[in-house]
């Protein structure tokens, strides 16, 4: 079946431009997370969605960045503002039900986003 | 502080060689523990995890891996590495005590592999 899928997988920007970033999990799967993955490093957590709900947004650095997932399925990262530092590649990962019996997030090929 | 470690950064192998990737962590109580695997422009892909039992995991890919709760390390392993294992390799933990249902993972910096003919 689909994988997730992420939109789109490049996109650049200049500094103090609003951006969106999309993910389309796999069908079926409740929750939904956002890391951020900067330069050398590993991916960071960003936020994370049970069904429609942020369940926890304490990943998010400040308030330029939201995001949201009105029907429990796809999601959009937006960041407001952007700035240099925003570069990065974002990445989005589903899982089945979040519950620890599975634990098994599946990752999107991310979008890289370049501020300049 | 909790923390993932990854020591190396990068590493070169003879293809055919054996490898080991090194990932020690430092938490309370023993974390989940994961393994993933990130080919250029590919996703992150799960090599193999551990919650509890037998401390050596086996994992897709050939790939194994072995807890050890005196050294607070989950090391990655394979026996003979093929030239398509180059790739970027990331330890990864849940702490126990994560709300339930929010899975979210913390990463170590990663480990660059690079095979060699």
């Amino acid at each position: 079946g689909a994988g997730v899928s992420q939109t789109p997988s490049n996109k650049v920007t200049e500094k103090g431009k609003y951006v969106e970033l999309r993910c389309d999990p796999i069908s079926g799967h409740t929750a939904l997370y956002w890391y951020r993955q900067s330069l050398g490093q590993g991916p960071e957590f960003l936020i994370y969605f049970q069904g429609t709900g942020a369940a926890d947004d304490s990943g998010l650095p400040n308030d330029r960045f939201f995001a949201v997932r009105p029907e429990g399925s796809v999601s959009t990262l937006k960041i407001q503002r952007t700035e240099r530092g925003d570069s990065a590649v974002y990445l989005c990962a589903s899982s089945f039900d979040g519950q620890r019996s599975s634990y098994e997030q599946y990752f999107g090929p991310g979008t890289r986003l370049t501020v300049t | 502080a909790q923390s993932v470690t990854q020591p190396d950064i990068h590493i070169t192998v003879s293809e055919g060689a054996s490898l080991e990737l090194r990932c020690n962590y430092s938490y309370g109580a023993t974390p989940y523990l994961f393994w993933y695997v990130q080919s250029p422009g590919q996703g992150l892909q799960l090599l193999l995890k551990y919650f509890s039992g037998d401390t050596l995991v086996q994992g897709i890919k050939g790939f194994e891996a072995e807890f050890k709760r005196s050294q607070s390390s989950f090391n990655l392993r394979k026996p003979s590495v093929h030239w398509s294992d180059a790739a970027e390799y990331f330890c990864a933990v849940v702490p126990l005590l994560s709300n339930f249902g929010n899975e979210k993972l913390t990463f170590g910096t990663g480990t660059r592999l690079t095979i060699i003919p």
